[in-house]
């Protein structure tokens, strides 16, 4: 079954909003990952959050973690055009394997 | 340090035709891992190897696609006779270690169109 599902899947707000992007995964977690994938191109990484954590910052990003209710939210503060891309979730260690499990992605606008 | 990188960036095949993506990990990262994605859709995992080994194959198809990554050189994804439904973005991604644990590093990708 499909882990790291997102919603929404796709967003459109006015630069200087606030977006909040949210992933919901089915299985035991060692971590979850976001990264940013602009139109054609390769994925950026974000942020890392491990199970044992809540929140975590970097920048203008805030991620949270709710392992009780399997779901995570990206919340990008102040956005501008440049964020404008497609957002994944990565569910990392899912049942002690190696490889990263994809959500479908949210794709954010950031009209000017 | 230069960051994952792959070629070729474009590959077009002709139906049947063979396809080769390689794959140069990063300075010192001797994991790699394999990931398709369709038009508007994530990534879904293929393979992951380590240097002369393959791990975990889970999410390679049973045909026509195999992986390898070899005491020297880059890794290679290799698809045989490839078909119209292969098209699509392949990414590479490096790790140094264990992952699970760490965030990988994703070159540019390589996006084969079978015509």
């Amino acid at each position: 079954s499909q882990q790291g599902e997102e919603d929404p899947q796709a967003l459109s707000i006015q630069e200087g909003e606030n977006a909040t992007m949210n992933c919901s995964y089915k299985t035991s977690i060692n971590n979850l990952q976001w990264y940013r994938q602009n139109s054609g191109r390769g994925l950026v990484h974000l942020i890392l959050i491990r199970s044992n954590e809540r929140e975590k910052h970097s920048g203008r990003l805030r991620v949270t973690l709710d392992t009780s209710k399997k779901s995570s939210s990206l919340l990008i503060t102040a956005s501008r055009a440049a964020d404008t891309a497609s957002y994944f979730c990565a569910a990392g260690g899912v049942q002690g394997a190696q490889k990263l499990v994809f959500g479908q992605g949210t794709r954010l606008t950031i009209n000017p | 340090n230069a960051g994952v990188m792959q070629n070729p960036r474009h590959l077009v095949r002709r139906r049947g035709q063979e396809a080769r993506l390689r794959c140069s990990p990063m300075k010192g990262h001797s994991h790699v891992y394999w990931y398709r994605q369709l038009p508007e859709e994530g990534l879904k995992f293929m393979v992951y190897l380590q240097k002369e080994n393959i791990i975990d194959e889970s999410g390679m198809p049973k045909e026509r696609f195999s992986a390898e990554f070899p005491k020297e050189g880059p890794s290679i994804l290799r698809i045989q006779q490839v078909v119209r439904g292969d098209s699509a973005a392949y990414f590479c991604a490096s790790s140094p270690r264990t992952t699970g644990l760490y965030e990988q590093y994703f070159g540019p990708g390589t996006r084969l169109t079978v015509t």
